[in-house]
């Protein structure tokens, strides 16, 4: 069965430091890999996606995450967060051309202090 | 415009009462789903339907009974309704494929 690991369940940084958050996938198939953020009280928003092509993908707001098949992962980063990104971060994989069912991680806190 | 709009955003009810969710979308979309996030964030699928027709019932207690009257909205009836119940329900919708889901805004269920 797919499942999805996300090694940091709590972040606390800084304004302007930078962001590395993990993912890693079980899976030997194709697969599709997002991001989601939810902040506070509000619905999950879709970050980002990866179905094909260039491994490195970019979303909104300054992110982007770097799928490597060869370590089932696909980590997002941004390289200077502000006290905005706040937020519950999640991590989802499909598999891909089958029925839309996103399989998520436990998801990260990421708390920014001014 | 809200894309994928659910009600009530929040619902307090006690134990033992039936209560149901509604879902509707505006985008076009010929699938749509119900997540369960609970206490610790965790989310899970329950259920998906596509043009209708259920396609994906995890393990999900038969107290579950989704509806979807048309391709543009999805229901959730919810019976004898149970203290771990208690989670935040999320519609999401989205064309078959390879394509992203979207999500609806929650809803806070507290069974008490």
């Amino acid at each position: 069965a797919q499942s999805v690991s996300q090694h940091n369940h709590h972040v606390i940084l800084s304004e302007a430091a930078s962001l590395e958050l993990g993912c890693n996938y079980s899976y030997g198939g194709t697969v599709n890999l997002f991001w989601y953020v939810q902040y506070p009280g509000q619905h999950l928003q879709l970050l980002l996606k990866y179905f094909s092509g260039d491994p490195l993908v970019k979303g909104i707001k300054g992110f982007e995450a770097e799928f490597i098949k060869s370590k089932f992962s696909f980590n997002l980063r941004k390289p200077s967060v502000q006290w905005s990104d706040t937020a519950e971060y999640f991590c989802a994989v499909k598999e891909n051309g089958g029925y839309n069912k996103l399989i998520f991680g436990a998801g990260t806190r990421l708390a920014v202090h001014p | 415009d809200t894309a994928v709009s659910q009600t009530p955003k929040y619902l307090v009810t006690q134990m033992g009462n039936d209560k149901s969710i509604k879902c509707e979308q505006n985008l076009g979309h010929d699938t749509m789903y119900w997540y369960k996030q609970d206490s610790k964030k965790f989310l899970k699928i329950m259920f998906s339907y596509n043009n209708k027709e259920l396609i994906i019932n995890e393990t999900v207690p038969n107290r579950f009974s989704p509806k979807s009257p048309d391709k543009a909205h999805l229901n959730l009836h919810i019976n004898s309704l149970e203290l771990g119940d208690s989670a935040v329900y999320f519609c999401a919708s989205s064309h078959q494929g390879n394509t992203e889901a979207f999500f609806g805004q929650g809803t806070r269920l507290t069974v008490v």
